[in-house]
């Protein structure tokens, strides 16, 4: 019964690296989505997946890319790290995105540090 | 002016006492609202949805709807320590193609 789940949970990169955040859920849901939380800043969407084969891009998709790869894996990738992409990053999906009443349910979140 | 509102608190209460924890939205269109519940380094978890206007009850917690004043509220009775944690509102918008949109959270204390 394992929800969502995200690999790594810690991650620690020097700037200029690269790294992809792992996310799949067994939930069956159509809907995935990357957010990043910040102190202060709240939940903020980098990008999401209405459904497989599409994404869009949220509030703060700059630095991001993300791949549908199939229904249930979403990963988001950091091409080249910068510090202030410092954050913790939570993956969460749902059964519908637009117009839905359905909520969505998170992954652990990965914690990732840049120097 | 963000999206959905909240105060960031913190907001102490002494235990057994009502919390409220308050949200605004500006989509006027939205339908539905959710609570969110967030420990200090955990992730969100539902606690409680509300799409129609009036109160819906769940347990010691209560959601509050009232659309055409655009804001939503959570009040928990009989608060416990252990519901200290970070509240968050999030707003299902219906214009455009965007999935939830979420309030800094109010951080909540309740002292025993």
């Amino acid at each position: 019964n394992a929800g969502v789940t995200q690999t790594p949970k810690f991650q620690v990169l020097k700037t200029g690296q690269s790294m992809t955040l792992q996310c799949a859920q067994d939930m069956n849901h159509n809907s995935m989505y990357w957010y990043r939380q910040d102190p202060g800043m709240g939940l903020r969407l980098i990008y999401y997946s209405a459904s497989e084969g599409t994404t869009d891009k949220g509030e703060v998709p700059n630095g991001y890319n993300v791949s549908r790869l199939n229904k249930r894996e979403f990963s988001l990738r950091l091409e080249s790290a910068a510090p202030s992409q410092t954050s913790v990053y939570f993956c969460a999906s749902s059964g519908q995105a637009f117009g839905s009443n359905q909520p969505q349910h998170f992954g652990d979140g990965t914690r990732l540090s840049i120097l | 002016q963000k999206e959905v509102e909240q105060n960031s608190g913190p907001l102490s209460v002494p235990e057994g006492a009502i919390a409220s924890l308050n949200c605004t939205y500006s989509d006027r269109g939205s339908q539905s609202f959710f609570w969110y519940r967030q420990y200090s380094g955990k992730s969100p978890e539902l606690i409680m949805f509300i799409y129609s206007n009036g109160d819906k009850e769940d347990g010691r917690f209560t959601a509050q709807l009232n659309k055409a004043s655009q804001y939503v509220s959570l009040l928990i009775r009989d608060s416990q320590p252990s519901d200290s944690a970070t509240y968050l509102c999030a707003v299902n918008p219906i214009t455009g193609r965007r999935a939830l949109t979420f309030g800094s959270g109010t951080r909540l204390q309740v002292q025993p």
